[in-house]
Formats: structure tokens, C-alpha cells, sequence
């Protein structure tokens, strides 16, 4: 069935540093990968996304890689701040149910002062 | 969180009730979420609307109903047949045609 993995679970970090993200999905029908931060007792935030007609995008210290070929793609934090620190995940649109997101398993991100 | 809203923040449960987790929106969004989060896992999906007076089952629907009456609300029951309800609640709407999901604050349900 539908499936996306994300690696790592947990990544720690040294404020400055920068911090990667991976998730590979299943169906190749998915052409729309969100990507949330969740922080603790709170709900998931949209913090950036791509569509599969592109390759990469970015938001000031956020991208995000696309490589559909490889079913893959990356968040990539610059810079990173101790507010960084939290749960990251990954999910890709159904391709054969609109709307529905199949969420990856997350990344807990640290980033040490 | 945005226009999504979620009543109570914090809901405890005897075994054997059911219990009503309330979603709130007022963005306009047609298609509305319900998901479920255990700890240190990802969101699993429980039931789906994508119009009024009209849902689906999502992965995890077994011991759950809900009801889509009006486009603002999407309320989810948790019966008495969920094995294992205490978890974290999420409800999400959608902007029409861009899969683009926005999250509520979330209810913690606990069972006693």
C-alpha cells in the first residue's frame, strides 16, 4: 500500500549548524509533499511544500529537493536555532484519493545552544 | 492553527462512555480531517469529509463516527468499541483543489 518513510527519527544539532531531512514514498502518482513542524502539545504548522513539477524550493533558511525519478525528497535547515527544536514530518498526497496525505513517521530535531 | 478550532483541549473518559471531540472552522474549506496521533508516530488518518453531508472512512475508522452537517463543523465520536482510545487528536481542513492541509491545536483524550 501507500507508505512514507522518513529518516532519521531523532537529529541533533549545533545551533548554526545545518540540519537534513529525507523521506522516500511509494506511490508515483503523488505529486504533493507538505512539510510540517509540530511542537510539543501543539498542532502540526505548515512550514513548506512542493509540487512535483518542481524540483526544489526555498523560504529563507527552509528548502525542500524533489526527486520524483528516486521517489525522494529532502527539508533542509540552514542556520539553525535553538527554535528549530522540534518535530518534523513529511507526508505525500494520495494518488488515488484527493486530498489524502500520508504522513511519514516524523524527526525529532534538537538543536543545541 | 489558523481558523481551525478544537474543543476541549484536554478530555478524559471513563471506559464504556462515548465522547464527542469538537472541529471548528472558518476558513471556508470544503474538505475536513480527523487523525490520530500516538506517541513518538506519525498521523493516522480516521475519517475524511470532502462536502457537507458526505465523509469516508479513513485507515483507522473502527470504534469512531462522525457527522458533517454543516461546512464549519466536523464533530468525531469516540465509542465505547475503541480498544484504545487515549491519544492525541488532530482535526485539518483543506483549501479546495490544492491538498494544502491546516492543522487545529489538537485534543488529548484520556481514558481512565
Amino acid at each position: 500500500g501507500e507508505n512514507v518513510e522518513q529518516h532519521p527519527s531523532t537529529l541533533s544539532v549545533q545551533e548554526g549548524d545545518s540540519a537534513v531531512i529525507k523521506c522516500t514514498y511509494s506511490d508515483s502518482a503523488s505529486n504533493y509533499f507538505p512539510w510540517y513542524k509540530q511542537e510539543l502539545g501543539k498542532g502540526p504548522q505548515l512550514i513548506i511544500d512542493i509540487r512535483s513539477n518542481v524540483g526544489e524550493k526555498k523560504d529563507q533558511r527552509i528548502a525542500v529537493t524533489l526527486n520524483k525519478t528516486a521517489k525522494h525528497f529532502s527539508l533542509h535547515i540552514t542556520e539553525t536555532q535553538p527554535e528549530d527544536s522540534a518535530v518534523y514530518f513529511c507526508a505525500a498526497s494520495s494518488g488515488n484519493q484527493g486530498g489524502k496525505l500520508i504522513f511519514g513517521q516524523g524527526t525529532e530535531l534538537s538543536v543545541k545552544p | 492553527d489558523g481558523g481551525i478550532t478544537q474543543s476541549p483541549k484536554y478530555l478524559f473518559r471513563k471506559e464504556g462512555q462515548n465522547v464527542t471531540l469538537s472541529c471548528e472552522q472558518n476558513l471556508n474549506h470544503d474538505a475536513m480531517y480527523w487523525y490520530r496521533q500516538d506517541p513518538g508516530q506519525g498521523l493516522r488518518l480516521i475519517y475524511y469529509s470532502q462536502i457537507v453531508n458526505d465523509f469516508q472512512k479513513g485507515d483507522i475508522a473502527e470504534g469512531y463516527s462522525v457527522s458533517r452537517e454543516k461546512k464549519e463543523s466536523f464533530p468525531l465520536t469516540v465509542t465505547s468499541a475503541q480498544k484504545n482510545p487515549t491519544a492525541f487528536y488532530l482535526c485539518a481542513s483543506e483549501i479546495p483543489g490544492a491538498d494544502t492541509q491546516y492543522f487545529g491545536p489538537g485534543t488529548r483524550l484520556t481514558v481512565l
